[in-house]
Parts: structure tokens; sequence; C-alpha cells
């Protein structure tokens, strides 16, 4: 089985200063895991992905997040926040294989976590 | 070129009805999904079909009939709509299965009133 949690449901952040958004994951199998952001009434867009090759991956915008396998967290981070970062953004797992060696696809998805940006 | 493209985007109707909504890939994507994000925003997979097979089945409302004419289409219709169905709609397609590189579309808003 999978799931994910995302430590944070709001996260609130002055423009220029670093962003960490935080996430840990459950695994049966080796994981490939995912952050989506979605803005405001918009659909959801892939920032980054971690499918077993580096473990610090680079997304879009300046995005990145670091797979620790021994901590089993995958936190997305920024040097520096946007005023258009402000976004809803999803922690996203999905084992590469289920119990009988096949992987069907599935996403699990966090709660989410709303970045807000001041000026 | 839109590569998932679902219709209608809002759609505002009563209790009661039956409605649809479409969704079309142009990707040649095998594996085509539907996801439903509540009003807290939690995401979960409803369906997902391979080359117009079912693949998966969360444990989904009777009411609810993903229908896939051809693997570049997977249309959710709803029966007997009730309040609890208000939610955003995603469809996603992929390569077969791959959940490594999955492509969602715009969403589509449902408002049952």
């Amino acid at each position: 089985a999978q799931s994910v949690t995302q430590l944070d449901s709001h996260v609130s952040v002055s423009e220029g200063t670093p962003v960490l958004l935080r996430c840990n994951y459950s695994s049966s199998y080796s994981p490939s895991l995912f952050w989506y952001v979605q803005h405001p009434n918009k659909g959801l867009q892939l920032l980054l992905k971690y499918t077993s090759a580096a473990t610090l991956v680079k997304g879009i915008n300046g995005f990145e997040a670091e797979f620790k396998k021994s901590e089993t967290s995958f936190h997305l981070t920024k040097p520096s926040a946007h005023m258009s970062d402000a976004a809803e953004y999803f922690c996203v797992v999905s084992d590469k294989k289920d119990a009988g060696g096949t992987s069907y696809g599935k996403l699990t998805f966090g709660q989410g976590t709303i970045l807000t940006v001041h000026p | 070129d839109t590569a998932v493209s679902q219709t209608p985007k809002y759609l505002v109707t009563q209790m009661g009805n039956d409605k649809s909504i479409k969704c079309e890939q142009n990707l040649g994507h095998d594996t085509m999904y539907w996801y439903k994000q509540d009003s807290k925003k939690f995401l979960k997979i409803m369906f997902s079909y391979n080359n117009k097979e079912l693949i998966i089945n969360e444990t989904v409302p009777n009411r609810f009939s993903p229908k896939s004419p051809d693997k570049a289409h997977l249309n959710l219709h709803i029966n007997s709509l009730e309040l609890g169905d208000s939610a955003v709609y995603f469809c996603a397609s992929s390569p077969w299965a791959s959940a490594n590189t999955i492509y969602f579309g715009e969403g589509s808003w449902l408002t049952v009133v």
C-alpha cells in the first residue's frame, strides 16, 4: 500500500525568502514521487518527479526536491519565493509495482499544502 | 493542441439529473484515468482504463459509469446526481499504466444544486 503525508496544510512566506514544503511517503515498493501544483480554479501541473535516478530532482520554476529513502521524505524547496508561486501543492506517490508485479499507474495524492506568498 | 481535453469545463445541474463528462486525449496513450477532487481539495483516483479495459475501480458508487469507446476517449457518466457529487473531475492519460508520465486535463467543475 502507498500513502503520502504533507506535514503542513498551510505555509506562508515572504517574497524572496526560501520555500520548504514537507512530504513524507509510505510505499511497499520502490516508489515514484511527484510534486504537482494547482493554481486557483486551474488544473494540475507537474513540477517535478523522482523515478529512481538522481535523488535531487530539479523541476520547473526553480523548484527542486530531494528523495531521502532513510527518512521516507520528498520535501519541495525553492531558494526564493515569487508571488506567482502562490498556489496549492500536492505531493504524490506511485508504487512502481503492485503485489502482482504490475504497475497500474495509480497515483496517491497528499492532502495538499497551500502556499501563500506575501509582498 | 490540447493533449488531454475535457468537456464541459463547468457544469451546474440539479439533483437527480444524469450527466456526462467527456474526455479525449491525442497523445496516443493506452491508459486513461478519472480522478475526483472533493471540496477539501483531496484528489483520489476513481477509474483507470487500458485499451478500453477497466483496470482500476476504486469503490466508486454504481451511479458512476465510465465508458471508453476507443482508447483515445474515456467518458464519465453519472446517474441520479447527488449533492455530494459536486467536485472537480480530472481526466488523465499515460502510456500503458505508467504513472511516471501522466498528463492531466484541465478539470471539469461539477456543481449539483
